[in-house]
């Protein structure tokens, strides 16, 4: 059982929005920064926001993230086909002296 | 362009030993910790194992504790991964990662990955 929980699966139509939930504690979540990563299908994980809210070079700012107290939140607008895929947060856990990733959530556009 | 090419996967027997293998390239390899990351079929992601850019300290996950080491040679832009007294649950692509910063601190992510490797453990 993943230490950072996240809904399985979130869906909705082209062009509407969608928001993933990444729920954890004060050992991590609570004191370290965020992270999240896409993995489409059959492919290696890409990340995708880094410390919380932050975009890498080429993540269109379709792609947003937030943390608020032991939980933080993907949101992806205007939703494509091609945002189909699993995502997954991931921070460290100071209590665990481990990497932790949430479960996973699978978005399906409808 | 960073660049992240495992190598070593296969099909081993429960108890058996394997090696992984991962050359990089299009960074600095030497000035950047490393990690591990594996994927049983059809799972999540779980974090295997870090290394710092010197070779130490190095850290990992519980379950793999005491059977898997992690080294790098900079010399030769590579990570490994040897993995012992290997386990059914140890099936799983593995992906190595370049990290963004020293492992346990503040930023510290997975900033590029490799496209995996894929380990079966059966007997």
């Amino acid at each position: 059982q993943s230490v950072l929980t996240q809904p399985p699966s979130v869906s909705a139509a082209p062009g509407q929005k969608v928001t993933i939930s990444c729920s954890g504690s004060s050992s991590n979540i609570g004191n370290n920064y965020v992270s999240w990563y896409q993995q489409l299908p059959g492919t290696a994980p890409k990340l995708l926001i880094y410390e919380n809210n932050k975009r890498p070079s080429g993540i269109p700012d379709r792609f947003s993230g937030s943390r608020s107290a032991t939980s933080a939140t993907l949101g992806i607008t205007g939703l494509q086909t091609g945002d189909e895929a699993d995502y997954f947060c991931g921070t460290w856990d100071s209590s665990l002296s481990a990497y932790v990733f949430g479960s996973g959530t699978k978005v399906t556009v409808l | 362009e960073v660049q992240l090419l495992e190598s070593g996967g296969g099909l081993v027997q429960p108890g058996g030993s394997l090696s992984l293998s991962c050359s990089a390239s299009g960074f600095t390899f030497s000035s950047y910790a490393m990690s591990w990351v594996r994927q049983a079929p059809g799972k999540g992601l779980e974090w295997v194992s870090s290394i710092s850019v010197g070779g130490g300290p190095t850290y990992y996950a519980d379950s793999v504790k005491g059977r898997f080491t992690i080294s790098r040679d900079n010399s030769k832009n590579t990570l490994y991964l040897q993995m012992n007294s290997l386990r059914a649950e140890d099936t799983a692509v593995y992906y190595c990662a370049k990290d963004s910063r020293a492992p346990f601190t503040s930023g510290w992510y997975k900033e590029y990955w490799g496209q995996g490797t894929l380990v079966s453990v059966s007997p």
